[in-house]
């Protein structure tokens, strides 16, 4: 199937690193996206990897692919109080114009 | 900055109604879409729209349709409302396909 897994609850001490995983099923994906989402707002997209590349940094951000395993993961350093929200990974995939979305992590930080 | 606007951010309608949720774009994207997010499923598409006048289905189409009579406008139709139809909707757009999404602040619909 369409399948993008998370975990659904992540919860870190602020000043730690968070990591949130995702699993894809489609190898033949292009894009792989990363969503926040804030209490009452709609998505915002924080970054994206190309499917030829392992690894992407961006300032605190750091998104890891692994192709073989059909896994992708967003870690975030120095987390923040004000990186409390949900996280959406999502895969664009070959002949689909619409992006298929996970159930989302809800990241709590905790002071 | 790209802008999508959905008119409403809260709508409380009753089993049966006719509603319409509108959603705006300013960026002359081709392509828009509607999700609605429920806990724990998250995002799911229901209708998307590559040209004025042209839609195709999703994922959950049933009990919805949509409308794209300008290029800027995408509505969502939900012909007779019904409970399990409470939840929140989504609005983005991109161009060309396969770009990130830019998404509105979602409508909460709850139908009683």
């Amino acid at each position: 199937g369409e399948d993008v897994e998370q975990s659904l609850f992540l919860s870190v001490r602020e000043g730690d690193s968070s990591v949130i995983n995702c699993t894809y099923t489609d190898s033949s994906s292009t894009y792989l996206y990363w969503y926040k989402q804030e209490p009452g707002a709609g998505l915002q997209l924080l970054t994206y990897i190309f499917s030829n590349m392992d690894m992407k940094q961006d300032q605190r951000l750091t998104v890891l692919l692994n192709k073989k395993d059909k896994h992708l993961s967003l870690r975030i350093a120095d987390t923040q109080t004000g990186d409390s929200a949900i996280y959406f990974c999502a895969e664009s995939m070959t002949g689909r114009r619409a992006l298929t979305f996970g159930s989302g992590t809800r990241l709590q930080v905790q002071p | 900055d790209v802008k999508v606007t959905q008119s409403s951010r809260y709508l409380v309608k009753r089993t049966g109604e006719k509603v319409f949720l509108e959603c705006v774009q300013d960026m002359d994207h081709e392509n828009m879409f509607w999700y609605r997010q429920d806990p724990g499923l998250g995002l799911r598409l229901i209708y998307f729209s590559y040209d004025v006048k042209m839609k195709e289905k999703g994922d959950i189409p049933e009990g919805y349709s949509v409308s794209r009579e300008k290029k800027e406008r995408f509505s969502l139709i939900l012909e007779s409302a019904s409970t399990n139809q409470t939840s929140m909707y989504l609005c983005a757009s991109t161009s060309p396909y396969n770009s990130p999404l830019h998404f509105g602040n979602g409508t909460r619909l709850t139908v009683t």
